[in-house]
């Protein structure tokens, strides 16, 4: 199956810092979707972006479908950005299932 | 809209009991996934439905049943609980194959 790999597995910022998290996927894939799960546990949907760049605020991601990997770029982070990202792709052949990755956790101090 | 909402949000079992976990989504979406959360694991997949009626396996479907019996809702039970299906479950929704999903707040389970 689809491996997805997630890193780095944790980064510390300081406020207002920007930030880049990658996620490499091993075969190609119909999409791929970043989600936020917060320190209350969480998931939201941040983008979905099987191809291109998408801009959403402070949050951006980049998908490379091609090269088989995916950005997303936080500027001027803030403390609210801190928890866990994780990207997920769906390969097309998996009944709607997505694969996740082990995401990053973030923690953006004051 | 409530989104994807699930009930409980908390439970303490003991082993060798039984429970039903409630998700329900008002999106009218089709398709509806079960997961669990356990540190170090990520997020896998237990079940998911294609649709009011059907079921079907995931990654890690053993000791877990679901059913589907109506679009909006999709339980997932446990017949006989044991310590290791301690976990976060967290259910989710998508409107078609491989779209955005939305997930609701999590079920905290502690299997003694």
């Amino acid at each position: 199956g689809i491996q997805v790999e997630q890193s780095p597995p944790d980064l510390i910022l300081q406020e207002g810092a920007n930030s880049t998290l990658r996620c490499n996927f091993s075969d190609s894939v119909n999409n791929l979707q970043w989600f936020h799960q917060n320190p209350w546990g969480q998931l939201i949907n941040l983008f979905y972006i099987p191809s291109g760049t998408k801009q959403n605020g402070r949050l951006s991601a980049t998908t490379v479908a091609t090269e088989r990997y995916s950005l997303l770029y936080i500027s001027s982070s803030q403390t609210t950005d801190s928890g866990v990202y994780f990207c997920a792709v769906y390969g097309g052949n998996q009944g709607g299932k997505l694969i996740f990755g082990q995401g990053t956790e973030l923690s953006v101090k004051p | 809209n409530a989104g994807v909402t699930q009930t409980p949000k908390f439970r303490v079992l003991k082993t060798g009991q039984s429970m039903t976990l409630l998700c329900a989504q008002d999106m009218n979406h089709e398709y509806m996934y079960w997961y669990r959360q356990d540190p170090g694991m990520g997020l896998r997949l237990i079940h998911y439905s294609v649709g009011e009626g059907t079921t079907a396996k995931g990654e890690v479907p053993d000791g877990y049943n679901v059913s589907r019996l109506k679009k909006q809702n999709f339980l997932l039970g446990l017949e006989s609980a044991a310590p290791s299906q301690t976990s976060v479950y967290f259910c989710a929704s998508s409107r078609d194959r491989g779209g955005t999903q939305y997930f609701g707040p999590g079920t905290r389970l502690l299997v003694l």
